[in-house]
């Protein structure tokens, strides 16, 4: 099946700092979608993302599907930016596909 | 606007025991995702339902099984439950019945079921 790896696996920052997070994937995705998961375990979709650039606030992503490869930019990170981050991937032929998710970002933002 | 709900939350049962955790999609959704996520790791695929139908299974024995009703709320069933069965399940629930098929996942809080 499709690997997907993420880094790094860890990220201490302080608030106000700025980071990348890389998603590199193994195979053709026609579905990459990027999540953040709270302390609460709570999973919160970021963004649909299978090509190109989008930005929403702070954050912002971009894939580049034939590189095989996802980042998401944090800017002027908050502490409520603390979490894991996940990138998830797929591929569907003509159906909806189940997404392989990577072992995520750990993201912790000191005040 | 509903999102995906889930019950129950937490959740005890004992090795061989069977258990059924239940989801409600967010409103105008028709299809409805089971993940389990391991302590420490990224959620793993376990299947998907569309139009009352299993449409996608990932690598999980049969112990693990499902339903869809009508109203697109479903319910996860797992049998003879072990030891490593003990994770958070998550349900989350997309658009899948016209083009792009791959919409964006919506997830519930899950449940934490514990298997002693």
């Amino acid at each position: 099946g499709i690997q997907v790896e993420q880094s790094p696996p860890d990220l201490i920052l302080q608030e106000g700092a700025n980071s990348t997070l890389r998603c590199n994937f193994s195979d053709s995705v026609n579905n990459l979608q990027w999540f953040h998961q709270n302390p609460w375990g709570q999973l919160i979709n970021l963004f649909y993302i299978p090509s190109g650039t989008k930005q929403n606030g702070r954050l912002s992503a971009t894939t580049v599907a034939t590189e095989r490869y996802s980042l998401l930019y944090i800017s002027s990170s908050q502490t409520t930016d603390s979490g894991v981050y996940f990138c998830a991937v797929g591929y569907s032929g003509g159906g909806a596909d189940g997404l392989t998710f990577g072992k995520g970002t750990h993201l912790i933002i000191q005040p | 606007d509903a999102g995906v709900t889930q019950s129950p939350t937490h959740l005890i049962k004992t090795r061989g025991q069977q258990v059924t955790l239940r989801c409600s999609p967010k409103s105008g959704h028709d299809t409805v995702s089971w993940y389990q996520q391991a302590l420490g790791q990224g959620p793993q695929f376990i299947f998907q339902y569309y139009e009352e139908e299993e449409r996608q299974r990932g690598n999980f024995p049969d112990r693990f099984s499902g339903h869809q009703f009508p109203n697109y709320s479903s319910e996860l069933n797992v049998n003879a439950l072990l030891l490593g069965d003990s994770a958070l399940y998550l349900c989350a629930s997309s658009l899948g019945s016209r083009e792009p098929y791959n919409s964006p996942l919506h997830f519930g809080n899950g449940t934490r079921l514990t298997v002693t």
